[in-house]
């Protein structure tokens, strides 16, 4: 089964300092794995994923993920935070085949201290 | 397109009574997840349909719940009889059978068992 831990359920930084978010994960496959930020009172929208091919990937709002099979990670991180940036980032995993069920992390909730 | 759309958006209702939530999916999408999160235990996946069929349901959980997927452009969740612990935000997501495919998520509909 597939499994997904994101240390830390509150981070604080500082507006302009590094976002550090951290996931670990598990399966027993190839992973595809993703973060997703969500905002008060909406649902969840995609910031970026890992397929296939290079292990770093680039999303919206100037994040950026890379995978590390050796560690098991897929730590989110961006280099100067600014203060739309306050929102709860949730990583998740799916198989990369079969029915690609996707499990989500508990979620991270990101405050931006001005 | 106009995305997910899940109705109600808010519903409170008392201990015992019947509750339905319902889901429009994107036209042409071939999943369809619904998924319960609450503080305590963030996004849990309940069940997901591929082409309208239930491919797991193991995360229901107990028989008060089910869903159903009639067509390819509706689903509801069902609760019944409802209790204060089913109290949640329930989402509802779709996505195309693409691998890796990015999950569309409706704004979810709040409830609150009294």
């Amino acid at each position: 089964a597939q499994s997904v831990t994101q240390l830390g359920s509150h981070v604080s930084v500082s507006e302009g300092a590094l976002v550090l978010l951290r996931c670990n994960y598990s399966s027993s496959v190839p992973p595809y794995l993703f973060w997703y930020v969500q905002y008060p009172n909406q649902g969840l929208q995609l910031l970026l994923k890992y397929t296939t091919g290079a292990t770093l990937v680039k999303g919206i709002n100037g994040f950026e993920a890379e995978f590390k099979k050796s560690e098991t990670s897929f730590h989110l991180t961006k280099p100067s935070a600014h203060m739309s940036d306050a929102a709860e980032y949730f990583c998740a995993v799916s198989d990369s085949g079969g029915y690609q069920k996707v499990t989500f992390g508990i979620g991270t909730k990101l405050q931006v201290i001005p | 397109d106009a995305g997910v759309i899940q109705s109600p958006r808010h519903e409170v209702t008392e201990m015992g009574q019947e509750v339905t939530l319902r889901c429009k999916p994107i036209s042409g999408h071939d999943y369809l997840f619904w998924y319960r999160q609450t503080m305590m235990r963030g996004l849990e996946l309940l069940i997901y349909f591929n082409n309208n069929v239930p491919i797991d349901d193991s995360g229901m959980p107990e028989d008060r719940f089910s869903a159903k997927m009639p067509n390819a452009s509706f689903s509801t969740l069902k609760i019944q009889p409802s209790e204060p612990r089913d109290s949640a935000v329930y989402f509802c997501a779709s996505r195309y059978r693409t691998a890796g495919g990015e999950l569309f998520f409706g704004e979810g509909s709040r409830l609150t068992v009294l």
